[in-house]
């Protein structure tokens, strides 16, 4: 089936540290989002990288997407603790159904 | 002005007992979902609806039967309830063509 790996399950990093989740594909993706989920609330978008070799950023924040279009990254420069929460990728196989990965829970230490 | 209102919040219920689950969004979409959270916060897709018609469903139990009465309502409603049944329940909604997807805020289902 059509699935999307994402790691690390779980990162703790010290209040200041960087941090990194990837998420592969066995196969192409037509598009991945990215979603962060705080402590107790639901899912909220933060971007979608469409192009191959795609790169934005967000603040502290950068997406790539990769080459081949079959994985992604998250990186976040300087962690705060108002960085605390799960973050998924949400790949788009083109058949209109967006597939979550298994999340990264980030916690900081501060 | 929440744009994605699910009710309730907190559903505490027994085994065997039947519960709907109430989703609205007032965002202008086309498209809405049930995802599954469950414990390990795997997010699951279970169904989709563009403009009232099933586009996905996924390999959930019968007792789950959703029901769009319109583009901008979409409920959910569980028979025969049972333990594994307990998860965070989540609608979301976005336009057709895999944009960006808003999330309502949640219900913990409970099964006792």
């Amino acid at each position: 089936g059509q699935q999307v790996m994402q790691i690390p399950q779980y990162q703790h990093v010290q209040e200041g540290e960087d941090f990194t989740t990837y998420c592969n594909s066995s196969t192409t993706l037509s598009n991945i989002q990215w979603y962060k989920q705080r402590p107790g609330g639901h899912p909220v978008f933060l971007i979608q990288l469409v192009k191959s070799g795609e790169v934005k950023k967000q603040k502290r924040l950068t997406f790539q997407f990769g080459e081949a279009k079959k994985n992604s990254s998250l990186h976040i420069t300087a962690t705060q603790t108002t960085d605390v929460g799960t973050y998924f990728c949400a790949a788009n196989f083109g058949n209109e159904k967006l597939t979550f990965g298994t999340g990264t829970r980030l916690t900081i230490i501060p | 002005d929440t744009a994605v209102s699910q009710t309730p919040k907190y559903l505490v219920t027994q085994m065997g007992n039947d519960k709907s689950i109430k989703c609205e969004q007032n965002l202008g979409h086309d498209t809405m979902y049930w995802y599954k959270q469950d414990s390990k916060k795997f997010l699951k897709i279970m169904f989709s609806y563009n403009n009232k018609e099933l586009i996905i469903n996924e390999t959930v139990p019968n007792r789950f039967s959703p029901k769009s009465p319109d583009k901008a309502h979409l409920n959910l409603h569980i028979n025969s309830l049972e333990l594994g049944d307990s998860a965070v329940y989540f609608c979301a909604s976005n336009l057709r063509g895999n944009t960006e997807a808003f999330f309502g805020q949640g219900t913990r289902l409970t099964v006792v």
